[in-house]
């Protein structure tokens, strides 16, 4: 079976531009996390969406950042403008239902020059 | 509120020993799941192991055991007979019922040295 599919896998740009980032949940999982994981901060929770629809978005750390999940095989996390300090590895998790495992896609590391 | 503490922050062992990894967690229920990941080098982040409150037996699987403690609110994680493989970071994490979000400890990184 198809684990969590997230693109790209490794995202280098210039700060100001504007970032996309992809993610592909397991196929008949109702939930879809996006996290960001820094040496600093660690694993940060950013948002989180139930059936496509976004239930909390308190970890979203400004409004340069939004997400979006059309349907219930794809979700974007968007950065624009990009600055430096948002450079991190950013994952994708979706579960089946609440409280059971979330399974990881391979992340995507940004980096905002 | 729900946390979780993972004290030690870096181990080193050399292979073959043993190597137990601490997880304590806070939550005022009485219905909750633990969870532990692994994150190889590689960066990805594995699914290990998922426990519910009720269920304090031991689990073990291959080299892997973990030991739940309702009394210490403990969630420890023991590898048997470490290898050079079994080097990565190690998060213990907790859920409440009704819950959909992960609470992650700060992981501990473990180095196996040959």
């Amino acid at each position: 079976d198809a684990g969590v599919i997230q693109s790209p896998r490794h995202e280098v740009t210039e700060m100001g531009q504007e970032v996309t980032l992809r993610c592909k949940p397991i196929s008949g999982h109702d939930y879809l996390f996006w996290y960001r994981q820094t040496m600093m901060r660690g694993l940060e929770l950013l948002i989180y969406f139930n059936n496509n629809v976004p239930i909390d978005d308190s970890g979203m750390p400004e409004d340069r950042f939004s997400a979006k999940m059309p349907n219930a095989s794809f979700s974007t996390l968007k950065i624009q403008p990009s600055e430096p300090r948002d450079s991190a590895v950013y994952f994708c998790a979706s579960s089946g239902k609440s409280n059971q495992p979330q399974h990881f896609g391979d992340g995507t590391r940004l980096s905002i020059l | 509120a729900q946390k979780v503490t993972q004290a030690q922050t870096e181990i080193s062992v050399v292979e073959k020993e043993d190597v137990t990894l601490d997880c304590v967690y806070e939550t005022r229920d009485t219905t909750y799941y633990l969870f532990w990941y692994k994150q190889p080098p590689s960066g990805e982040l594995v699914f290990l192991i998922r426990r519910n409150s009720f269920d304090e037996q031991n689990e073990i699987s291959g080299r892997y055991s973990w030991n739940f403690q309702k009394s210490t609110s403990s969630f420890n994680f023991t590898i048997t007979a470490s290898q050079v493989v079994d080097s990565a970071v190690y998060f213990c994490a907790l859920v409440d019922f009704g819950d959909d979000k992960i609470i992650f400890g700060k992981g501990t990184r473990l180095h196996i040295l040959p």
